[in-house]
């Protein structure tokens, strides 16, 4: 099992605001990297370290944390955000643990 | 741009050896700020981390796997490798290559090879 737990589904309306949440134990002393990928595709970074976006990445994605929770938000989530979501943190025993995943629909 | 980009056979017997190399394009693998990482993605489910390695040689593994896999790094040709031994059904996955960066409490992978799909079937 994961070190890492993510809802496995989330759902939001076209143009609302939808948080994705990461919890585990290593979020205390690592930050979480926040990755997309769409159906076919490879996983694309969207937010690392407090709260960056790589370039070419809409400023409508966010993140934060907080104890050991990490948060991924969409303001204004549009159809092309649909995907599964997957955050990714090393740990102080040397692993490098991924989430589970979360699938966002944009209904 | 970097670019990264896996190649080798997608099809692989059990018991025997899968090998990948991910050629980097567009910036140097003797970036000494970067590692280069091998992650993989069964059917259907999440992604996984195996290990990546320093252009130096270091190199840190996935411990579920630390016993089958070795990842080299070939400088003169920017590529590195994964050989993954003695696999079985249970390694059928989409093999990606990335760059990684591990910095204090950063860490990342970024970018991604399109990936290489790869099923062990005798």
């Amino acid at each position: 099992s994961s070190k890492l737990t993510q809802d496995p589904a989330v759902s939001v309306a076209l143009g609302q605001t939808v948080r994705i949440t990461c919890q585990g134990d290593s979020l205390r002393n690592y930050y979480v990297s926040w990755y997309q990928q769409k159906p076919g595709q490879a996983p694309v970074l969207v937010i690392y370290g407090k709260n960056n976006r790589p370039p070419g990445i809409p400023d409508r994605f966010s993140g934060s944390s907080s104890g050991n929770t990490a948060s991924l938000t969409i303001s204004g989530a549009q159809a092309e955000d649909e995907g599964d979501y997957y955050c990714y943190s090393r740990d102080s025993s040397g692993d490098h643990p991924f989430g589970g995943g979360t699938k966002l629909t944009v209904l | 741009q970097l670019q990264l980009h896996e190649s080798g056979p997608g099809l692989v017997k059990p018991s025997e050896t899968l090998s990948l190399t991910c050629l980097v394009s567009g910036g140097s693998i003797s970036n000494t700020i970067y590692y280069w990482a091998w992650l993989r993605q069964p059917p259907g489910k999440g992604l996984e981390w195996l290990g990546h390695i320093y252009f130096g040689g270091r190199t840190f593994y996935n411990s579920a796997l630390k016993s089958r896999l070795t990842i080299s790094v070939d400088t003169s040709k920017n590529q590195f490798s994964l050989n993954l031994n003695s696999v079985t059904a249970a390694d059928t996955a989409m093999y990606f290559c990335a760059r990684h960066k591990s910095l204090a409490r950063e860490n990342w992978f970024d970018p991604w090879g399109q990936g290489a799909q790869v099923t062990v079937s005798s």
